[in-house]
Parts: structure tokens; C-alpha cells; sequence
């Protein structure tokens, strides 16, 4: 059964970067079948798209983050990290990491996400 | 602001059956992308409850469906539960923005 467990500070001071980590286990992240991705809420708002990796093709962000985030992969330790450059208080939020399906109705795409971590609440604050 | 639009909050008596809408556009729902929903609970994590618009996961009680038309799709929940007090979100991707959409978010109150 495939688990994911995010990693990582809780609290990071303004205008540092936030690394967070998610470890995976019960299966590959080096497969090209899925998506890799996180999702972050703030306290009191919705779920937020952050960006989603795949091996072998290009990464994508969501265009109001793109120029704060880097997804990156790392097979041999079966894991994919999170960094958000530049955090303020607005970037505080329990942050999800999630496997993502491949859609095939219109060309290849990041479809649903599942499984999900049980999330890890990151607090920016000096 | 999400490009997917959800009402804000649905409320029904335990026993009733209770829709939450999800609205997008030509870019998502209306090209022909997957719908996807989503319980959350406090403190736990997010799980899927109905993908590509219509079908549940292993596990999902039958007392949730899902259905899709146009440019906007619906979660229908029957036989309403206390345990079912949470909030729900939908999900598509989005070929103007080349990534993955939430909507807003509605809460459910079981009265």
C-alpha cells in the first residue's frame, strides 16, 4: 500500500525558503505512470495547488507560485522535496504531498491525487 | 479566486440527500477533463471520494455519486450521516493554466 509522509520545519522566518520533504514508500516515484505533487491549506481557506512533478517530463506550477517554487525528485532516496523561496505569513499553511494520477482523454495530463500525506502545518513567523 | 465555483456551505437533516456544485469553463470541466471530489476533516488528511466524474474509489460508500454536464458537475450525498460533516472540494485540471484546479470549497452541516 503506498504511503507518503511530508517532512520537514514548522516554523520559518520571512523571506527564507521553506523545504519540505516527502518520503515514499510502498512504491516508485521513478515510474512514469504517475504524477507527484502538493497541495497546501491555509488556515481557514481552501485547498491550494502548488506544483506537480513527473519523471522524465517537465515540471508545473501553479502560475501565482511559478516564480517562489522548485519540485524536485531524488529516486534514490525514493522521495520529492518542496521549496518555496521568499515565505511570508500568507505561505503559512498545512502542506499535502500526494500521488497524482495520469489522465489520457485529452493528451497526458496530472489528473486526480491520491493518496495524500497526512499533511504538515508550517508556520512563517520571526 | 478558483476557477472552479462552489457554494460556500450546504446544510441538511440526517436521512436527507444534499448536491454540491461545482461550476468551471471551457478550459476544464467543459474540454472534457476529469471531475474529481474530495472530503476533508480537521486534522486528517484529504480523501478522494468520486474520480474522473463519476467513480468511487474502493471503500466509498455508494451513499456518494457523482455527475457531470457541460461545464459543471455535481456530488450528491444520500442518507445524510453526522459523519458526513465536512468540507468537500472538486478538482479538474486546467489547460489555460497547465495545472491542477481546485473549487473553493463548500462545508457540509448536518442539522
Amino acid at each position: 500500500q503506498l504511503q507518503l509522509q511530508e517532512s520537514g520545519p514548522g516554523l520559518v522566518k520571512p523571506s527564507e525558503t521553506l523545504s519540505l520533504t516527502c518520503i515514499v514508500s510502498g512504491g516508485s516515484i521513478g515510474s512514469t505512470s504517475y504524477y507527484w505533487g502538493w497541495i497546501r491549506q491555509p488556515p481557514g481557506k481552501g485547498l491550494e495547488w502548488i506544483g506537480t512533478i513527473r519523471k522524465s517530463a517537465t515540471s508545473a506550477y501553479n502560475p501565482s507560485l511559478k516564480s517562489r517554487v522548485t519540485i524536485s525528485e531524488d529516486t534514490s532516496k525514493n522521495q520529492f522535496t518542496l521549496s518555496l523561496s521568499s515565505v511570508t505569513a500568507a505561505d503559512t499553511a498545512v502542506y499535502y504531498c500526494a500521488r497524482q494520477e495520469v489522465g489520457f482523454s485529452r493528451g497526458y495530463y496530472p489528473d486526480w491525487f491520491d493518496p495524500w500525506g497526512q499533511g504538515t502545518l508550517v508556520t512563517v513567523s520571526s | 479566486q478558483s476557477v472552479l465555483t462552489q457554494p460556500p456551505s450546504v446544510s441538511g437533516a440526517p436521512g436527507q440527500r444534499v448536491t454540491i456544485s461545482c461550476t468551471g469553463s471551457s478550459s476544464n470541466i467543459g474540454a472534457g477533463y476529469g471531475v474529481h471530489w474530495y472530503q476533508v476533516v480537521p486534522g486528517a488528511a484529504p480523501k478522494l471520494l468520486i474520480y474522473a466524474n463519476t467513480n468511487r474509489p474502493s471503500g466509498v460508500p455508494h451513499r456518494f455519486s457523482g455527475s457531470k454536464s457541460g461545464t459543471s458537475a455535481s456530488l450528491a450525498i444520500t442518507g445524510l450521516q453526522a459523519e458526513d460533516e465536512a468540507e468537500y472540494y472538486c478538482q479538474s485540471y486546467d489547460s489555460s493554466l497547465r495545472g491542477s484546479e481546485f473549487g473553493g470549497g463548500t462545508k457540509l452541516t448536518v442539522l
